[in-house]
């Protein structure tokens, strides 16, 4: 069964602050991967899109990397902010056909306080 | 509009209730998809809308469940004889091209605020 793990389930850390987010997916085939953020109350934004080929993408302050032969992918957020408390979620698409839906994590809520 | 807006933003209901949910995409998107998220769950994939070829219905939890896209534009979500499992978080995503369901590598999906439902 296509799943996508995600850990910890939650972490609080202190502003300015380097944190790494988990992602651990058995998909396969293998697409591409994404990070999410979700703000509470609003719809999940993109933050990065990988394909199998790539090993690490950034977004400002955000840098995925990818290792699809262990099927892991993190999140790193550099100097936190307290803006960057919500939700991030790692989604997994698992075809090239595009015919099989996206498979979501449950997500890590972040926690960023002064 | 600027974004995916979706309405109402909240939503209770009884039990038994027929409950529509709408979603507004961004202009000129061809694809439109349907998730509910529920709680301390990850998104769940419903229905998927890619211009005018027929809707891919296979997420959807139930026949109580349905949706239609009118015009290649507004999209309702209808969930009929309301059940308390359905109180959830529904969100709608769209976005400019798809290929497939799923939408491709480099096709992002964007997400509406979402459409909290209770069933009491």
């Amino acid at each position: 069964k296509n799943q996508v793990e995600q850990s910890p389930q939650s972490l609080i850390i202190l502003e300015g602050k380097n944190c790494t987010l988990q992602c651990n997916y058995t998909v396969s085939p293998f697409s591409n991967l994404r990070w999410y953020k979700q703000d509470t109350g609003r719809g999940p934004v993109s933050l990065t899109i990988m394909t199998f080929s790539e090993n690490t993408k950034s977004n400002g302050r955000y840098t995925a990397t990818l290792d699809a032969d262990t099927k892991q992918s993190s999140l790193h957020i550099t100097a936190s902010q307290l803006s960057d408390s919500a939700s991030y979620i790692c989604v997994v698409s698992p075809d090239f056909s595009g015919n099989t839906p996206l498979v979501f994590g449950k997500g890590t809520r972040l926690s960023v306080i002064a | 509009g600027a974004g995916v807006s979706q309405s109402p933003s909240n939503k209770v209901t009884e039990k038994g209730k027929d409950v529509e949910l709408r979603c507004d995409p961004i202009s000129g998107h061809t694809a439109l998809y349907w998730y509910r998220q529920s709680l301390g769950q990850g998104l769940e994939f419903l229905i998927y809308f890619q211009g005018n070829s027929a809707p891919d219905k296979s997420g959807l939890p139930s026949d109580r469940f349905s949706a239609e896209r009118t015009g290649g534009s507004v999209s309702t979500l209808t969930i009929q004889r309301t059940q308390q499992e359905d109180s959830a978080v529904y969100l709608c995503a769209s976005s400019l091209v798809s290929w497939g369901v799923a939408g491709g590598p480099y096709n992002e999906q964007f997400f509406g605020p979402g459409t909290r439902l209770t069933v009491l």
